[in-house]
Formats: structure tokens, C-alpha cells, sequence
């Protein structure tokens, strides 16, 4: 199974700031074929379902908004909060889909500083 | 728009079975897997499996074989998660999403379902 591994365990930012949350599979997840790194980011509030936010390392889901942001390929990934608000405070999860069984990072807790 | 609406919190004694529902709607059910995925209290989200909507075929993921059950019922748009003889390590919450087949991304989940197994 591809382990994913993510950097911090938490992190507290002050409003406005800059979040990154680093990633990182135990092998790549992208096939050569197509170019495409088959890797997700989810944002799970307290007492909510996780929600897709970026999708293929770095496609934004529709109705997100574009201070989050996605980078990476091969085995190393980031998600940025490029202005951190107060509606972003979550738990953070990374997810390759590249081979079964799916797998999940454990998860960022992001909070304000 | 898509929705998946699962079933309420359920309380369990040990050795006792839950079944948990999920109810799609706003897209074509069969054009669509379900997956489920379990979230013990304060932890991580881990995959359990999913069930081909077209041919009800199920896959398990390793650690979820035996008293796990996956089904459907296409007639009403609602795919079902059972649990036999629960054990106090299946509290959790079950989240039922979906994806458009193995090799993708969970593009909307259910609410969850809180299962708690206690005596």
C-alpha cells in the first residue's frame, strides 16, 4: 500500500497569513501515460464530511476559493492557504487514488494563531 | 445537485449488527461508484471499500472482510453498509462517497453515520 505521510501534524497561522501543508507518498502517484498525479486534498471541518478542494495535485473543485492551491508531483505535494481566514480552520487531508487501496495522510489540524 | 443522505446515529450492543443507508440523488446513481470510508473518534479517514453501482459487485478492503457487507438497492437509489457481530473498535463514523471508479477522487460524501458499539 502507498503510505501517505503529511507535514505539520498541526499549525497555527495568524489571519491573512500563509498556510502550507506538505505531502508525501511513499511512491509516486502518476502514471507516465498521462501525465496526471493522482492526488487529492480534502478540508473536514469539526462535525462535517470531509470536502473535496483540489483534485489531480492541483485543480481546484468548483466553488473553492482560489486562495487554496495545490502543487507537487512524483512523491512531494503541497496545499497553500495563501491568506488563511477563519472559515478555513480544519483538518486537511491528503489522498492518493493512484492505486488501490486508496489511502489518506493523517491529516494537518490547521488553526489560528 | 448531488446529495448523499446517509442514516442516523445508531447504538449498539457488542456481537449485535447495524446497517447503515445511503441515498443518492441529483446525478445517475449507476453512473457512479460508493464508497465507504470509517472514521474512528479523533482519528484519520480510512477506506473501507466500494460497490459497483451497475453490477452490485463489491470490494473489500483488507481488514474490512467478513462482517462488512456492502449492497444496493438501484431501485431506490441507496447503497447499504452492514456490520455483523460489532466490536467496540467499529465505533466510528461511515461516510458513504462517491467516485466515478477506481483511480479518482470522492467528489461528494454523505454526512456520516455515527455507529457506537457499547455495552
Amino acid at each position: 500500500d502507498i503510505v501517505m505521510t503529511q507535514s505539520p501534524d498541526s499549525l497555527a497561522v495568524s489571519l491573512g497569513e500563509r498556510a502550507t501543508i506538505n505531502c508525501k507518498s511513499s511512491q509516486g502517484v502518476s502514471y507516465s501515460s498521462d501525465n496526471k498525479n493522482y492526488l487529492a486534498w480534502y478540508q473536514q471541518k469539526p462535525g462535517q464530511p470531509p470536502k473535496l478542494i483540489i483534485y489531480w495535485a492541483s485543480t481546484r473543485e468548483s466553488g473553492v476559493p482560489d486562495r487554496f492551491s495545490g502543487s507537487g508531483s512524483g512523491t512531494d505535494f503541497t496545499l497553500t492557504i495563501s491568506s488563511l481566514q477563519a472559515e478555513d480552520v480544519a483538518v486537511y487531508y491528503c489522498q492518493q487514488y493512484y492505486s488501490s487501496p486508496p489511502t489518506f495522510g493523517g491529516g494537518t489540524k490547521v488553526e489560528i494563531k | 445537485q448531488v446529495q448523499l443522505v446517509q442514516s442516523g446515529s445508531e447504538l449498539r450492543k457488542p456481537g449485535a449488527s447495524v446497517k447503515v443507508s445511503c441515498k443518492a440523488s441529483g446525478y445517475t446513481f449507476s453512473s457512479y461508484a460508493v464508497n465507504w470510508v470509517r472514521q474512528a473518534p479523533g482519528q484519520g479517514l480510512e477506506w473501507m471499500g466500494w460497490i459497483n453501482t451497475n453490477t452490485g459487485n463489491p470490494t473489500y478492503a483488507r481488514g474490512f472482510t467478513g462482517r462488512f457487507v456492502f449492497s444496493l438497492d438501484t431501485s431506490v437509489n441507496t447503497a447499504y453498509l452492514q456490520i455483523t457481530n460489532l466490536k467496540s473498535e467499529d465505533t466510528a463514523v461511515y461516510y458513504c462517497s462517491r467516485n466515478d471508479g477506481s483511480g479518482s477522487y470522492y467528489d461528494s460524501w454523505g454526512q456520516g453515520t455515527l455507529v457506537t458499539v457499547s455495552s
